[in-house]
């Protein structure tokens, strides 16, 4: 069965700083997601990495995909209060076509003004 | 382009009861894919449907069912509510039978059982 692992599973911060949010497996994945969700919501989708090592930057966030694809991170700077939400992330088994993401926690952020 | 959208938003039945949530995919994803996200227990997969066909099923008992119409909408269904299937019932799409393909999240229908 493979699993993701999110930490931290809670992170609340001042408005400005800095956080990584970490997402580890001991499993390989073809590619990995990252969701933010609302609460009452759907997750909404941040971004797709792929290549073992790659790096994705999206404004502030910034998502990495590790170099055996088995791990993630995302790192967001000068956090805003408008980044507050559950961030999650999915992994797309590399064995068959299962067609199903398995998903992490989540790490649900509050950032304070 | 209108996003994946899901009915009802809420849903309240009593135990034993019959549930059933709807689904309709982005245009031109022929994928759906059902999740269950219980609280404390983050989304977890039921039912993965792509070209009418059920393709993949979680962990989850017979109770738990779904279909996927020619027009590619879908519709899950569970028989025999309990109090432990209240949550929020996620609906995606994607583009199919590709591995890794993006899925894209409705809204959401929140049920509950008491």
């Amino acid at each position: 069965t493979q699993l993701l692992e999110q930490s931290p599973q809670f992170l609340s911060i001042q408005e400005g700083e800095n956080l990584t949010v970490y997402c580890n497996s001991s499993s390989v994945f073809s590619s990995l997601q990252w969701y933010r969700q609302e609460p009452g919501e759907g997750p909404v989708l941040l971004v797709t990495v792929v290549t073992g090592g790659e790096v994705k930057k999206l404004k502030r966030l910034t998502f990495q995909f590790g170099d055996a694809r088995k791990d993630s991170s995302l790192h967001i700077t000068a956090a805003q209060p408008g980044d507050t939400g559950l961030y999650l992330c999915a992994g797309a088994p590399s064995e068959g076509s299962q067609g199903n993401l398995i998903f992490g926690k989540g790490t649900k952020l509050s950032v304070k003004p | 382009e209108a996003g994946v959208t899901q009915s009802p938003t809420h849903l309240i039945k009593t135990r034993g009861q019959q549930a059933t949530l709807r689904c309709s995919p982005i245009s031109g994803h022929t994928s759906v894919y059902w999740y269950q996200q219980a609280l404390g227990l983050g989304l977890q997969f039921l039912l993965w449907y792509d070209e009418g066909e059920e393709r993949n099923r979680g962990n989850f008992p017979p109770r738990f069912s779904g279909r996927q119409f020619p027009n590619y909408s879908s519709e899950l269904n569970v028989n025999a509510l309990e109090l432990e299937d209240s949550a929020l019932y996620l609906c995606a799409s994607s583009l199919g039978l590709i591995t890794g393909s993006e899925q894209y999240f409705g809204p959401g229908t929140r049920l509950t059982v008491t």
